[in-house]
C-alpha cells in the first residue's frame, strides 16, 4: 500500500494556465507537507497543514494554494502558472512536526 | 533559521569502498532524518536519527546533536546506491529544512 500518494506524476501545461496537484497520505499523521524541489535539487519547504490548519507558509507566491479537505488529503493548486514554476512538488507527512516524515514520490510539473 | 551544510557536494566511488557524509547544523534540533535520492527521484527514508546511533545493514549513522553534527557511512558500496543523500533537521513545530546534498556516484 502505498503510504503518501500524489497526482499526477507528470504535468505538462502552458503558461497562464491553473492546476492542481493531489496528494493523500494513509499512514494516520496530523501534519502534511508541500516541499518544492528546483532544477538545481534544492528541496524547500512550501506549506505545512496541521489539523486542516495552515500553520506555517513560507514566501510563497499567492497563486500557490494549498487546500486540505481533510487530515489525509492536502491539494496543490496552482493559478496562472509561470515558467518559473517548472520544479518537482513533492508531498510528505508526519505525525507531530518531530515524527519521521514520509514522502510521497512526487509531481513533476513543465511550464511551457 | 536553522542551516544545514552537507559535505562533501560530490563523491566518486569505486564499487566495495567506503564512505563517510558529513552534515552540519547550526542549532540544537528535535528532528533529523537523512534520505536517498535515487536515479528515478524517490526520496527513500534512511535514518530518523535526532540522536545517537543506528545501523541498517551497510548504511549506518551517527548523530552527535551536542556537537552539532550528523554522520552517515555507507560501507561496501554499490552501484544502487549512487543518488544524491540529504540531511533535513527539524526544531520545535518547524518542518524539515534541508541540506543541499551529497551527489555519489558509484563506479563498477
Amino acid at each position: 500500500d502505498t503510504a503518501v500518494s500524489q497526482t499526477p506524476k507528470y504535468l505538462v501545461t502552458q503558461m497562464g494556465n491553473d492546476k492542481s496537484i493531489k496528494c493523500e497520505q494513509n499512514l494516520g499523521h496530523d501534519t502534511m507537507y508541500w516541499y518544492k524541489q528546483d532544477s538545481k535539487k534544492f528541496l524547500k519547504i512550501m506549506f505545512s497543514y496541521n489539523n486542516k490548519e495552515l500553520i506555517i507558509n513560507e514566501t510563497v507566491p499567492n497563486r500557490f494554494s494549498p487546500k486540505s479537505p481533510d487530515k489525509a488529503h492536502l491539494n496543490l493548486h496552482i493559478n496562472s502558472l509561470e515558467l518559473g514554476d517548472s520544479a518537482v512538488y513533492f508531498c510528505a507527512s508526519n505525525r507531530g512536526s518531530a515524527g519521521e516524515l514520509f514522502f510521497g514520490e512526487g509531481s513533476r510539473l513543465t511550464v511551457l | 533559521g536553522i542551516q544545514v551544510e552537507q559535505s562533501p557536494p560530490d563523491l566518486i566511488l569505486q564499487e566495495g569502498a567506503n564512505s563517510t557524509l558529513r552534515c552540519n547544523f547550526s542549532d540544537s534540533v528535535n528532528n533529523l532524518q537523512w534520505f536517498h535520492q535515487n536515479p528515478w527521484g524517490q526520496l527513500i527514508n534512511l535514518f530518523y536519527i535526532p540522536s545517537g546511533t543506528k545501523q541498517n545493514g551497510r548504511l549506518s549513522a551517527t548523530t552527535v546533536a551536542t556537537e552539532r553534527y550528523s554522520l552517515l557511512y555507507i560501507s561496501s558500496s554499490q552501484t544502487t546506491d549512487s543518488g544524491v543523500y540529504f540531511c533535513a533537521v527539524g526544531q520545535g513545530n518547524t518542518p524539515l529544512v534541508f541540506g543541499k546534498g551529497t551527489r555519489l556516484s558509484v563506479i563498477a
